[in-house]
């Protein structure tokens, strides 16, 4: 299996703040890399795929880069509704897996 | 609007199989332009894929639950199924359908349940 591990596990920012996450797989996945936001007792929301690519309907200010290993999600300008929890994803093999996820608390 | 639902028991007993329904609507199951799949969410963790199915009957499944799992699919209800036998404690978790693409190769889950929440207790 492909081993996603995600860094940091949580932040504190502010409202307006410029943030970024980061996920490393254990090998290379090309750019089969998607990016979901998760609040508390909903369901996993794409944001981004195909390691770049816009979900339709995501606001302009997530954004999302890299290629092999090394991935970035970044949020241009932290917004209230932006304090969740994000995963990683890796779509290169089977079995599909998930980083650990990064929880971006108010601070 | 494709909208998903999962259905079935909240509560199993230990070594029972845990069966689970999710209805598509707004997307025909058939068009075979998508997988459907699973995934799981233990209280307070991450979430892990469990498999999925395609309109065709072809599977996948983590081989870490592989020897439990079977994911079937009815066409003509628009619905696609999960079984999973002799279930511990440790398979208690919130339970999701997904649709993940098919046609572009991008492998992103872009619609889910709403997610259901299955604990197994005696």
């Amino acid at each position: 299996d492909i081993q996603m591990t995600q860094s940091p596990s949580s932040l504190s920012a502010s409202v307006g703040d410029r943030v970024t996450i980061t996920c490393r797989a254990s090998q290379s996945i090309s750019s089969y890399l998607n990016w979901y936001q998760q609040k508390p007792g909903k369901a996993p929301k794409l944001l981004i795929y195909a390691a770049s690519s816009l979900q339709s309907g995501v606001p302009s200010r997530f954004s999302g880069s890299g290629s092999g290993t090394d991935f970035t999600l970044a949020i241009s300008s932290l917004q209230p509704e932006d304090f969740a929890t994000y995963y990683c994803q890796q779509s290169f093999s089977n079995p599909r897996t998930f980083g650990g996820g990064t929880k971006v608390e108010i601070k | 609007q494709v909208q998903l639902q999962e259905s079935g028991p909240g509560l199993v007993k230990p070594t029972q199989t845990l069966s689970l329904t999710c209805t598509v609507s707004g997307d025909s199951i058939s068009s075979g332009s998508y997988y459907w799949s699973w995934l799981r969410q233990p209280a307070g963790k991450g979430l892990e894929w469990i498999g999925r199915i395609h309109s065709s009957g072809g599977t996948n499944y983590n081989p870490s639950l592989k020897s439990r799992v079977t994911i079937s699919v009815d066409t003509s209800k628009n619905q696609f199924s999960l079984k999973l036998s002799s279930v511990t404690a440790a398979d208690t978790a919130v339970y999701y359908c997904a649709r993940e693409s098919y046609y572009d190769s991008s492998g992103r889950h872009d619609y889910w349940g709403q997610g259901t929440l299955v604990t197994v207790s005696s």
